[in-house]
C-alpha cells in the first residue's frame, strides 16, 4: 500500500515570506498531484508531476518531484493572503488507486 | 461546462436508513471514484471504477456499495448507515485513472448519521 505523508500539517506564515510544504510517499508512484481546497469548497487541481525532476510553476507556487527520494515539494514564494487554503498532495500508481496526504492547512497573515 | 455533480449536498439521517448519494459527470471520463474526508485523515478512497461494470475497493470500503451501470453515473450507497460514516464525501472523475491525469471533484456531500 502506498502511504503519503505531508508536513507540516499546519502552517501560519506572514505575507511576503517563503515556505515549503513537503510530501513523502512510501513506494514507487507513477504520478504526483497537488490540489488546493478552500474552506467549505471542493478540491481544485494545481499541478501534475509526471517524472523525476519535474518542476511546475503557477504564480507564487512551484512544485517539484524527486522520484528517487520519493519526495515532492510545494514552494510558496512571497505569500499573499489569497493563498490561504488547505493543500493536498496525492500519489497514483498502476494499481489505479489514488492516495492522499493528510493536507497542510496554510494561513497567510497580513 | 465540464463538471461533476453530487446530490444531495447535505443530508442528516438516522442509523440504519438506507441512502444513496448520486454522482454524475459530463466529461466522458472512464475513471470515477468516491472519497471521504475526515479531519486529520485527509481524503481516503472508498471505491473506484475504471469503466462501466468495473468497480474496485479502495482503502475504506466497509459499509459502502457502488455501481457503475452507465459511464456518467457512479452512485454511492449506504445500505445501513452508522454514525461512524458521518463525514464529508467527494465524488471525482478523471480521464483514465491515476496515470493519465488529475481528478475533477464534485462539490461534496456532507452526511450526518444520527
Amino acid at each position: 500500500e502506498l502511504k503519503v505523508e505531508q508536513n507540516p500539517l499546519f502552517l501560519s506564515m506572514q505575507e511576503g515570506k517563503n515556505y515549503t510544504i513537503y510530501c513523502n510517499y512510501s513506494t514507487t508512484s507513477d504520478r504526483l498531484y497537488w490540489y488546493r481546497q478552500d474552506p467549505g469548497k471542493s478540491l481544485e487541481s494545481l499541478f501534475v508531476l509526471l517524472s523525476n525532476g519535474a518542476v511546475k510553476q503557477e504564480g507564487r507556487l512551484m512544485a517539484s518531484l524527486d522520484t528517487k527520494a520519493r519526495l515532492s515539494t510545494l514552494h510558496i514564494t512571497a505569500a499573499v493572503h489569497d493563498l490561504s487554503a488547505t493543500y493536498f498532495c496525492a500519489a497514483g500508481n498502476t494499481g489505479n488507486q489514488f492516495y492522499f496526504g493528510t493536507g497542510t492547512s496554510l494561513t497567510v497573515i497580513p | 461546462e465540464a463538471q461533476v455533480t453530487q446530490n444531495p449536498r447535505y443530508l442528516i439521517t438516522v442509523t440504519g436508513k438506507k441512502l444513496t448519494v448520486t454522482c454524475s459527470q459530463n466529461m466522458n471520463h472512464e475513471y470515477m471514484s468516491w472519497y471521504r474526508q475526515d479531519p486529520g485523515l485527509g481524503l481516503r478512497q472508498i471505491y473506484y471504477s475504471m469503466n462501466v461494470e468495473v468497480t474496485d475497493k479502495g482503502d475504506v470500503p466497509e459499509g459502502y456499495k457502488v455501481s457503475r451501470k452507465e459511464k456518467r453515473n457512479f452512485p454511492l450507497i449506504l445500505e445501513s448507515p452508522s454514525p461512524n460514516q458521518t463525514s464529508l464525501y467527494f465524488c471525482a472523475s478523471s480521464l483514465s485513472g491515476p496515470v493519465l491525469g488529475p481528478q475533477h471533484f464534485g462539490d461534496g456531500t456532507r452526511l450526518s448519521i444520527l
